[in-house]
């Protein structure tokens, strides 16, 4: 939805292994967000950008570490994976430029840390 | 930080039925939105409301920022309205967003 796109859709991998996860618009849109929603808790804030390398904390950023060089991607990575960072995780992009702050997001990844 | 609740939890209506979902937040706002989750996964926006009301078709939304909620109306409920409705704030002067718990809807046919 909205040029958006999340890579890989799935992974399965050990803990304390590197993980990047890929979000890619083709919308031009200024921020981008990740999100992880996990049962009983809804989605919550990980990290977003607000333009080319300006990031900025969200509620569950520690473990987490994110990186936008270009407009149209924004990385997560999981320096060292834990099982608790298991869960869908979620991109979303705002701001066209035309004062429109709608949040559109993507398909979600699903990880799993075994 | 802001709270965000909605209520009611859980919800199953008649195919037809209409209903009334709601959120209340702890805190001034500058955004706030209406998604819904279908069954498969995929959020889709479905209102950007801070104040007033918007409308689209069978679905509706109120905001009052003053006394800190907004409503979600489903008229005429439909079994693809099924899923999960999570409304989500940004605190004024803020841009992190924090979602509710969500309602989940289930309409049978």
């Amino acid at each position: 939805d909205a040029g958006i796109t999340q890579s890989p859709r799935h992974k399965v991998t050990e803990t304390g292994t590197p993980v990047t996860l890929r979000c890619h618009q083709t919308e031009n849109h200024r921020y981008m967000y990740w999100y992880r929603q996990d049962p009983g808790h809804g989605l919550r804030l990980i990290h977003y950008s607000y333009g080319v390398k300006d990031t900025d904390k969200g509620e569950v950023s520690d473990g987490y570490s994110v990186s936008r060089s270009k407009t149209e991607d924004f990385l997560l990575t999981l320096e060292s994976a834990t099982s608790s960072q298991t869960s869908v995780y979620f991109c979303a992009i705002s701001d066209d430029g035309t004062g429109a702050y709608e949040q559109y997001f993507g398909p979600g990844t699903r990880l799993t840390v075994t | 930080g802001i709270q965000v609740e909605q209520s009611p939890p859980d919800l199953i209506l008649q195919e037809g039925a209409n209903s009334t979902l709601r959120c209340n937040f702890s805190d001034s706002v500058n955004n706030l939105q209406w998604f819904h989750q279908n069954p498969w996964g995929q959020l889709i926006n479905l209102f950007y409301i801070p104040s007033g009301t918007k409308q689209n078709g069978r679905l509706s939304a109120t905001t009052v920022a003053t006394e800190r909620y907004s409503l979600l109306y489903i008229s005429s409920s439909q079994t693809t309205d099924s899923g999960v409705y999570f409304c989500a704030v940004e605190r004024s002067g803020g841009f992190k967003t924090i979602f509710g718990a969500g309602t989940r809807l289930f309409v049978k046919a």
